[in-house]
């Protein structure tokens, strides 16, 4: 089945700054890319996704990109905010809809 | 969190015994999934179904069945919990508009704790 490899696992950033996690897969048939945000006692939210007939996808500060040739895709946010703080869960899907989740990476942003 | 409620939310049970969480939906969708989340495993696929009676095995699935008797309503039961089986279990549901990557939407969380 598909495996997919999130990095870093943890990752701190000052208020203001960028954060990028990065997410490797497997399976070249996976053509589905959905990023969730977990916050403390809930369920994931998806906040993105890319499929992949599209490179890139932004969404005001949050964007998306895919790189199907190297089999990885990353999630950037910029101009970052306490509120971002949360875990995050990048995933990956083939024609079969069933989604392979990375392991995650908890956000913290300083104030 | 998109018309999805999941009971019970909090449980504590003893090892041996039968545990069933339940998944209700409100958004009459047709795929409903079961994962569990542990530390450093991130969410993995236990059992889905793909409509009323209808359903399979995810990637971890010893130990565990589902039943779907109607569309809203995803069960998952624990024969004999085991101290293994401790996790926290979200529940999931996808519509089906024949598109390639359709967003799955998940519900509040189950937190299972087998003594």
């Amino acid at each position: 089945g598909e495996n997919v490899e999130q990095h870093p696992s943890t990752l701190s950033v000052q208020e203001g700054d960028s954060a990028v996690i990065k997410c490797t897969y497997s399976d070249s048939a996976s053509n589905y890319f959905p990023w969730y945000k977990q916050e403390l006692g809930k369920g994931p939210q998806l906040i993105i996704d890319i499929r992949s007939n599209v490179g890139e996808k932004k969404d005001q500060r949050i964007a998306v990109t895919l790189n199907k040739t190297a089999k990885h895709f990353s999630l950037h946010i910029t101009e970052t905010q306490p509120e971002d703080s949360a875990v995050y869960f990048c995933a990956a899907s083939t024609w079969a809809n069933n989604l392979f989740f990375g392991t995650g990476t908890r956000l913290t942003v300083i104030p | 969190d998109a018309g999805i409620t999941q009971s019970p939310r909090h449980k504590v049970t003893e090892t041996g015994t039968p545990v069933t969480l339940r998944c209700h939906q409100t958004e009459n969708h047709r795929y409903m999934y079961w994962y569990r989340q542990d530390p450093g495993h991130g969410l993995r696929l236990i059992h889905y179904s793909y409509g009323v009676k209808d359903t399979d095995k995810g990637e971890v699935s010893d130990g565990y069945s589902v039943s779907r008797s109607k569309t809203e309503d995803f069960l998952l039961t624990l024969e004999s919990a085991t101290s293994s089986q401790t996790s926290v279990y979200f529940c999931a549901i996808r519509g089906d508009r024949g598109l390639v990557g359709e967003t799955q939407y998940f519900g509040p969380g189950t937190r299972l704790l087998v003594l």
